[in-house]
C-alpha cells in the first residue's frame, strides 16, 4: 500500500513534443505528491507538487494532472526541449500525519531528440 | 543560499569495513533524511531526523545508523560493509515536513 507505480520506465520524445509520466498510487492517506527531476551525478530537485484538493497544476511547461477517484497523478511536459533530458521520479507523502517521508516511483528515464 | 552538502562525493570501501557518509542541510532546515539509490531498488528511505530525533526509519538492517547534531547536521554509518551497500546516498533537509525536500548531489559509495 505504500508503493507508487511510475510508467513508462523510459520515454523518449521529439523536441517540442509532449511528455507524459503517469503513476498510480494505493494509499488513500497520501497528501502530497512531488515530481522530482534527477540529472546525471545530482541529487533529485523538486519540480513541481500538488496536495489532493487540486486536480490540475501548472508552472511553466511543467502540469501535474491529478485524479483523485483514480488515485492516479501525471506529468506533462510541453514543448519539451534536450534539455529536459533526465529522469524524472513522482513520489507521494503522507506529511500532515507527521510520518515524514517520501515514497517514490521506480522513475521514468526521458530522452528528447533535437 | 548554500544548498544541502554531502561529503564525501565518493568512496571506496573494502567488504566488511565501515563508513560514515556526512550531511550538512540547508540553514535553518532541522529535519535530515537520508536515501538509498540504486539501479535495482529505486530510491528507498533511510532514516529521517529532527531535532536530534530520529522520528522514522525504513526498512533498511541495523548496520544502517544515523544520528543528527545540535547543528541539523547528520551523519550516516554503515558497518560491516556488504557488496550490496553500493549505492548512492543522498540526504535531504526541509524545515520539518516531507514538503519541498531540498536533496544534496550525494555520497557514491562502492564496497569491493
Amino acid at each position: 500500500q505504500q508503493q507508487v507505480k511510475q510508467s513508462p520506465q523510459s520515454l523518449i520524445v521529439q523536441k517540442g513534443g509532449i511528455s507524459i509520466i503517469n503513476c498510480a498510487y494505493e494509499n488513500t492517506a497520501f497528501d502530497y505528491f512531488p515530481w522530482y527531476q534527477q540529472f546525471p551525478g545530482k541529487g533529485p530537485a523538486l519540480l513541481i507538487a500538488i496536495r489532493p484538493d487540486v486536480s490540475e497544476k501548472k508552472e511553466g511547461r511543467f502540469t501535474i494532472s491529478f485524479n483523485k477517484s483514480a488515485k492516479q497523478f501525471s506529468l506533462h511536459i510541453m514543448d519539451s526541449q534536450p534539455g529536459d533530458s533526465a529522469t524524472y521520479f513522482c513520489a507521494a507523502s503522507l506529511g500532515n500525519t507527521g510520518f515524514q517521508k517520501l515514497v517514490f516511483g521506480t522513475g521514468t528515464r526521458l530522452l528528447v531528440s533535437p | 543560499k548554500a544548498g544541502v552538502t554531502q561529503t564525501p562525493r565518493y568512496l571506496i570501501k573494502t567488504r566488511g569495513q565501515q563508513v560514515t557518509l556526512s550531511c550538512s542541510p540547508i540553514s535553518g532546515h532541522r529535519s535530515v533524511s537520508w536515501y538509498q539509490q540504486t539501479p535495482g531498488q529505486g530510491l528507498q528511505f533511510l532514516f529521517e531526523y529532527f531535532s536530534e530525533t530520529q522520528r522514522n526509519k525504513g526498512n533498511f538492517p541495523g548496520r544502517f545508523s544515523g544520528r543528527q547534531f545540535s547543528n541539523s547536521r547528520s551523519e550516516m554509518n554503515v558497518s560491516t560493509l556488504e557488496l550490496g551497500d553500493s549505492a548512492l546516498y543522498l540526504c535531504a533537509s526541509s524545515w520539518g515536513q516531507a514538503y519541498g525536500y531540498t536533496f544534496g548531489s550525494g555520497t557514491r559509495l562502492t564496497v569491493v
